[in-house]
């Protein structure tokens, strides 16, 4: 079965670059969420989206930015990196809670970006 | 305080022995997960409770809701069962958003 795919899953980018990471959420999951994982800590909520629309906003720094595709793909947007930018952004799909078919969450990769 | 805590942080086992991996969370909540995490990244939903018990395989998870608690036991360990266990709480009610809250994760090594 499709699994939510995320690319790249491997990006260095030096300070004061721009990086784009994208999550492919599994077929006919409407609803995507963004997480940051730092070198040894727990995963942080950055935001989520909900047939293609912003549903819920985290600890996202305004150098972020994230939308949600017409085919439901996302992309997360990061300027100015800095050198605590440095983490794994996971990305995860469902189908919005309370529809019959289930609202698990389903996990990427996760995408590991180094800034040096 | 954290509003998910899990215990122990850290647990080392021999092959074969039973591991139970507890959570215990402040807030109100419409499903709690369990997540497993190896090392180089990849998450992987194991359950999710919003009430009573589950079992796949080796592993069961149970949750009391009145005591905010939940435990994931692993029965017959294994090496390859040694990764990071985390909890993640959803808050709310049914039909709000699904953003996880997260514990900092139990470190599992299963020696053989």
């Amino acid at each position: 079965a499709a699994g939510v795919i995320q690319s790249p899953r491997h990006l260095i980018k030096e300070k004061r670059e721009t990086a784009t990471l994208k999550c492919y959420p599994i077929p006919r999951h409407d609803t995507v969420y963004w997480y940051q994982q730092g070198p040894g800590q727990d995963p942080q909520f950055l935001i989520s989206f909900y047939e293609k629309m912003q549903s819920d906003k985290g600890s996202i720094p305004d150098r972020f930015s994230a939308q949600q595709f017409s085919d439901y793909h996302s992309e997360l947007n990061m300027s100015s990196l800095e050198l605590g930018d440095s983490a794994l952004y996971f990305c995860a799909s469902s189908l919005r809670v309370g529809r019959l078919s289930g609202n698990t969450i389903y996990f990427g990769e996760g995408s590991w970006l180094t800034v040096v | 305080k954290n509003e998910v805590e899990q215990s122990p942080q850290n647990l080392t086992a021999q092959e074969g022995e039973f591991i139970t991996i507890n959570c215990s969370y402040s807030v109100g909540i419409s499903a709690l997960h369990w997540l497993q995490q190896h090392p180089g990244g990849g998450i992987v939903s194991l359950f999710m409770l919003s009430s009573g018990k589950k079992k796949h395989g080796r592993l069961i998870a149970t949750i009391n809701i009145q005591e905010k608690h939940s435990s994931l036991h692993i029965t017959a360990s294994h090496p390859r069962d040694s990764a990071v266990y985390i909890c993640a709480v959803r808050r709310g009610t049914q039909g709000g958003s699904e953003k996880l809250v997260f514990g900092k994760g139990m470190k599992l090594t299963v020696n053989p």
